[in-house]
């Protein structure tokens, strides 16, 4: 257990449907990052959060994708009016600022599956 | 970031040492080489990483070559829980713009067999 937690672990959804993945990340870790992983592929990096801003987003994070930190601790991705293509692992990691070169943890991800 | 090759699988066998390979032909002077693997069904979990320094640490070593255009990620005496995906990543250091994004390769898969 890397402390990051998400939930759910598992979501089935239809097509057209809205998803959201919640990522609690560990406790004093002020940057929290998402990413996603298709089958036989590495994770894919998706957005940032550094606090509650969000630094930056990949071109793969379409409009209908919106991520969210509040208030600087849990995140939330939304994803409207899923598709097939959407069926993929969601990462959250986390880090803590300060170290020059940081590692990060991941958590157990939420898989996805659109029908 | 620098691109990286690594072979697509590897066996080993358990309580011998394994030796993961990659190349970073491309890299700068201010990249750092990381490893991270990733267990079936979980996150990528964070192994070592380096400069052009050997590294070592309770997980692993990490021997980086003098010209910095490869590495090999050693994990002295593999056991059956070592079974995993390893990824090699290149990235920019410190905490300035893109250097918080790691790009992952498709990896080696490593089986350490009975």
């Amino acid at each position: 257990d890397t402390g990051v937690s998400q939930d759910p672990r598992h979501k089935i959804t239809k097509r057209g449907q809205n998803v959201t993945f919640r990522c609690d990340p560990i406790s004093e870790h002020n940057r929290l990052y998402w990413y996603r992983q298709t089958l036989g592929q590495g994770p894919e990096f998706l957005t940032y959060f550094q606090n509650e801003a969000q630094l930056e987003k990949s071109r793969l994070l379409s409009d209908r994708f919106s991520a969210e930190r509040p208030k600087g601790s849990f995140s939330t991705l939304e994803i409207q009016r899923t598709e097939q293509g959407d069926s993929a692992m969601y990462l959250c990691a986390s880090s803590s600022r300060g170290r020059l070169n940081e590692k990060l943890f991941f958590g157990s991800g939420t898989q996805l599956s659109v029908l | 970031d620098a691109k990286t090759t690594q072979p697509p699988s590897m066996d080993c066998a358990e309580g011998r040492a394994a030796n993961l390979p990659c190349n970073h032909s491309t890299i700068s002077g201010n990249e750092y080489v990381y490893w991270y693997r990733q267990i079936h069904s979980q996150g990528p979990q964070y192994i070592i990483h380096g400069l052009k320094n050997n590294e070592t640490n309770e997980m692993a070593s990490l021997i980086i070559t003098e010209d910095r255009k490869s590495s090999t990620l050693i994990l002295p005496h593999a056991t059956l829980r070592d079974t995993a995906v390893y990824y090699c990543i290149v990235r920019v250091g410190g905490s300035g713009a893109g250097s918080y994004q790691l790009t992952f390769g498709k990896g080696t898969k490593l089986s350490v067999i009975p």
